[in-house]
């Protein structure tokens, strides 16, 4: 069976910090891959999406950038965090564009 | 993107038979309606989805009425593992390379013991 690990669980960081919080997808060969985030009592907006390794398209401009270094890794990072960038990141997979995504459990980021 | 519009809450109890409405006006004829369900601190999770008929599967019933601006999900027996927020999302199937779900604020459903 299919399994979505994000990591990590959560993180407090500092403004100007840098980010990296990652996503696995394990029992699923090259899948499609997406970064969600959700802002603290807002609803969630779809970041990135990548069809394959090391394409990745930008759906929202949010001064992150995301990475797909492997067929079951999808990489969402920084250089400086903004206060803004505070909420929780989720990770999706599907079989295919058209097919139905599949959540990970989220990482949760305040950044103070 | 299309819009959904669901009730802001909704209460039920333990045992019952829940109906979440949801209306679609201006769906189009390949968009297809997606549920998900979401507690706090956690991922949605896919519930069920259709297109024009109705569909079941272990987790719920998803009506559609037959001029489809508007569908039910109906839960079963509902007890308290069930309370969270549900999302009716529409997607579209354009053929692309990504099928961007927007979420809404969805309805958040109660249930008392």
């Amino acid at each position: 069976a299919q399994t979505i690990h994000q990591w990590p669980v959560a993180e407090i960081k500092a403004v100007g910090s840098p980010l990296s919080l990652g996503c696995t997808i394990k029992g699923k060969s090259s899948p499609n891959l997406y970064w969600y985030w959700q802002a603290t009592g807002g609803t969630l907006q779809q970041l990135f999406y990548s069809i394959t390794v090391g394409q990745v398209e930008s759906v929202v401009q949010l001064n992150l950038s995301a990475s797909r270094p492997k067929d079951d890794q999808f990489i969402l990072s920084t250089e400086k965090l903004l206060l803004s960038h505070s909420g929780f990141y989720l990770c999706a997979w599907s079989l295919w564009a058209q097919d139905t995504q599949y959540f990970g459990p989220g990482t949760r980021l305040l950044v103070l | 993107d299309a819009k959904t519009t669901q009730p802001d809450s909704m209460e039920s109890t333990e045992g019952e038979t829940v109906h979440l409405p949801c209306s679609h006006a201006t769906i189009s004829g390949n968009e297809y309606i997606y549920w998900y369900r979401q507690v706090p601190l956690q991922g949605p999770e896919y519930v069920t989805h259709g297109l024009q008929q109705n569909t079941t599967n272990s987790m719920a019933f998803l009506a559609i009425a037959s001029d489809r601006k508007s569908s039910t999900l109906i839960l079963p027996h509902v007890s308290l593992r069930d309370a969270a927020v549900y999302h009716c999302i529409l997607r579209v199937d354009s053929g692309g390379s990504n099928a961007k779900l927007t979420f809404g604020k969805g309805t958040k459903l109660s249930v008392k013991s």
